[in-house]
């Protein structure tokens, strides 16, 4: 069963700062890993997609990056913003999908 | 499309009585996963579905949960006899088939309290 790891647990910044959320994962036969943002008492949504064969995918401010091999991913966000606040979770995507605890992120003004 | 949807989205019980928890995936998907969310557990899988069919329930924490998808646009969820500690809030999901493009898209949850 695909373990997931997501490290910090919690990280606050002011704003303007660029910073990195590590994803951590135990099967690396994976298909894709997706990042999520999920807003407090909100449903997920995400962020972006990057398939097994990438490097990296970039959205805005957003760029992840995958090693596969290693079973590793990051997300970049730069120049963070108040409204970047949010919990941030990924999925490695085998057939099924399962998350890590996420990486709770609070952007000061 | 409309996304996933999820009703109801609050849904307030008491101990015992059963409950149903509705998904109507997107059209074309044929992936379709149950999760539950709690401070304490974080994002649980509990069950997914491929092409209507159940292919790993083992987070399905107990018998009184059971999953049913009879077609390809509607799943339920059901707890018979309900307890305070399946409180949660309970999320479906969908995506299409592996490889390019199977972005996961998720519902707006159910909020459950058993009291």
């Amino acid at each position: 069963k695909q373990e997931v790891t997501q490290i910090p647990a919690a990280l606050s910044v002011p704003e303007g700062e660029n910073l990195v959320l590590n994803c951590s994962f135990t099967d690396s036969a994976i298909y894709n890993l997706q990042w999520f943002r999920q807003d407090p008492g909100k449903g997920l949504t995400s962020l972006l997609l990057i398939q097994s064969s990438q490097r990296e995918q970039t959205s805005g401010r957003l760029n992840a990056s995958l090693d596969k091999s290693s079973g590793r991913s990051t997300l970049y966000i730069a120049a963070s913003q108040p409204g970047d606040s949010a919990t941030y979770l990924c999925a490695p995507n085998n057939n099924d999908m399962r998350f890590g605890a996420g990486t709770r992120l609070t952007v000061k003004p | 499309d409309a996304g996933v949807i999820q009703s109801p989205r609050h849904e307030v019980t008491e101990m015992g009585q059963e409950v149903t928890l509705r998904c109507k995936p997107i059209s074309g998907h044929d992936y379709l996963f149950w999760y539950r969310q709690t401070m304490m557990r974080g994002l649980e899988l509990l069950i997914y579905f491929n092409n209507n069919v159940p292919i790993d329930d083992s987070g399905m924490p107990e018998d009184r949960f059971s999953a049913k998808m009879p077609n390809a646009s509607f799943s339920t969820l059901k707890i018979q006899p309900s307890e305070p500690r399946d409180s949660a809030v309970y999320f479906c999901a969908s995506k299409k088939g592996q490889g390019i493009g199977t972005e996961a898209f998720f519902g707006q949850g159910t909020r459950l309290t058993v009291v």
